[in-house]
């Protein structure tokens, strides 16, 4: 079947400006968490939705970024105002109760 | 503060022989550990897990041991194939926490196999 898509795949953006990742998990999969590794380091959690609620957003570094669920599907990770800081390649991951599913990620450059 | 590390940055081995790869944590309430593969522009992909309450745990030619008391894992990969080239990470959990998928990191290592 299908696979967690991720799109776009590459975004190159302007510091200060506001970016909006996209996550379509596996179907029926409940659980979806958003990652991100920046260069050489390993993946940090950012915030995990069951459902539609996130009762996790404890990874989110600052209150630039903010992210939803609709549907019990669809994520939206918004970053604002983004900075250098920022850069990394964002991951999506989709569970229905075992291992973490993953998509081939978001690389967002901030020039 | 890094409560998973993996030291070693690279790995480069020779087809046919085994592939130790290194894993140290910090943190005790860590019980429950995994390895992910990751091949470049895909994301990481599940390859095997253990749990605190056993040493060992083997599926096919990938074997992880894990040492509670020096907080210490490993991943054996024998024989090695070239299709084994990928990023390794390992990771670490709280099986009993709310959120189980809130998966600790470390760094990663990129290991060679040399056909």
């Amino acid at each position: 079947g299908a696979g967690v898509s991720q799109s776009p795949s590459n975004k190159v953006t302007e510091k200060g400006k506001d970016v909006e990742l996209r996550c379509d998990p596996i179907s029926g999969h409940t659980a979806l968490y958003w990652y991100r590794q920046s260069l050489g380091q390993g993946l940090e959690f950012l915030i995990y939705f069951q459902g539609n609620s996130a009762p996790d957003k404890s990874g989110l570094p600052s209150d630039r970024f903010s992210a939803e669920r609709t549907g019990g599907s669809v994520s939206t990770l918004t970053i604002q105002r983004t900075q250098q800081e920022d850069s990394a390649v964002y991951l999506c991951a989709s569970s229905l109760s075992g291992h973490l599913n993953f998509g081939p990620g978001t690389r967002l450059t901030v020039t | 503060d890094q409560q998973v590390k993996q030291n070693s940055p690279s790995l480069s081995v020779q087809e046919g022989r085994i592939s130790i790869l290194n894993c140290d944590y910090t943190n005790s309430m860590f019980d429950y550990f995994l390895w992910y593969k990751k091949y470049p522009a895909e994301g990481p992909t599940f390859l095997i897990s253990i749990s605190s309450i056993k040493d060992k745990n083997e599926d096919g030619r990938f074997t992880v041991f894990l040492n509670k008391s020096a907080k210490h894992l490993s991943l054996h990969i024998v024989p090695s194939q070239p299709g084994d080239s990928a990023v390794y990470f390992c990771a670490a959990s709280v099986s009993g926490s709310s959120n189980t998928g809130k998966l600790i990191f470390g760094q990663g290592t990129t290991l060679q196999v040399k056909p």
